[in-house]
């Protein structure tokens, strides 16, 4: 059963940039894609992109091109998810997620607790 | 990227009613739908993927149907507990958009 652990909670300025871990563990971290989802307050669920861990390849969701960034530690089974030159409306929890459907981690069946960025002046 | 509209965005129903839940792609995504419930304060559940392979362990008064662009989550014989907000999501093309969700309340 797959275990996805995050980082803890953020709060930064407009204009920084933060970076939030999600370490997996019970299952086999190069098996299955770990995609990356937000969700403000109050609101649904937007999905950002996904790493592919065995190559590092990644995709991201058009409206985070060239703000985001998903890297990941094969060594210790870490995924990261780096947002840049963060506005007010990035203030949302994101989450890491998986799944063993597809080899491509969907449907999203594991989800990591959750990460809180709060982003204010 | 493939947009992704749900409607109702709310709906009202009663213990024991069939509510109807849909869901259009803004191009073809094949079989590749699912749908999700949240609760209050938890992470979604993987409800159906597939259009409509139960995921295991749900209920089998959820089920889901369509092709192409238009899909449907129908809950039989709604229960006080499936009171949630009910996302549905593509995944087509490597890409995994979701829906902007539809509140479920039971009366």
């Amino acid at each position: 059963q797959a275990q996805l652990v995050q980082s803890g909670a953020e709060v930064k300025e407009p204009g920084a940039s933060v970076k939030v871990s999600c370490k997996a563990s019970g299952y086999t971290f190069t098996n299955y894609y770990i995609h990356w989802v937000r969700q403000a307050p109050g609101q649904g669920l937007e999905w950002m992109g996904w790493i592919n861990p065995k190559s590092g390849d990644t995709a991201y969701a058009r409206i985070f091109q060239g703000r985001v960034t998903m890297t990941r530690d094969t060594s210790i089974t870490t995924g990261y998810m780096e947002l840049t030159n963060l506005r007010s409306d990035d203030s949302a929890v994101y989450y890491c997620v998986t799944g063993y459907g597809y080899y491509t981690g969907w449907p999203f069946d594991y989800w990591g607790q959750g990460t809180l960025v709060s982003v204010s002046s | 990227d493939i947009q992704m509209t749900q409607s109702p965005s709310s709906v009202s129903a009663s213990v024991g009613d069939r509510v109807t839940i849909t869901c259009r792609a803004s191009q073809g995504i094949e079989k590749y739908l699912g749908w999700y419930q949240q609760k209050p304060g938890k992470v979604p559940k993987v409800l159906i993927y597939d259009t409509s392979t139960l995921q295991s362990g749900v209920p089998s008064r959820f089920s889901g149907s369509g092709s192409g662009t238009d899909f449907t989550l129908t809950i039989t014989s709604l229960q006080p507990e499936d009171s949630a907000t009910y996302f549905c999501q593509h995944a087509h093309g490597f890409r995994y958009a979701f829906g902007q969700g539809t509140k479920l309340e039971i009366k």
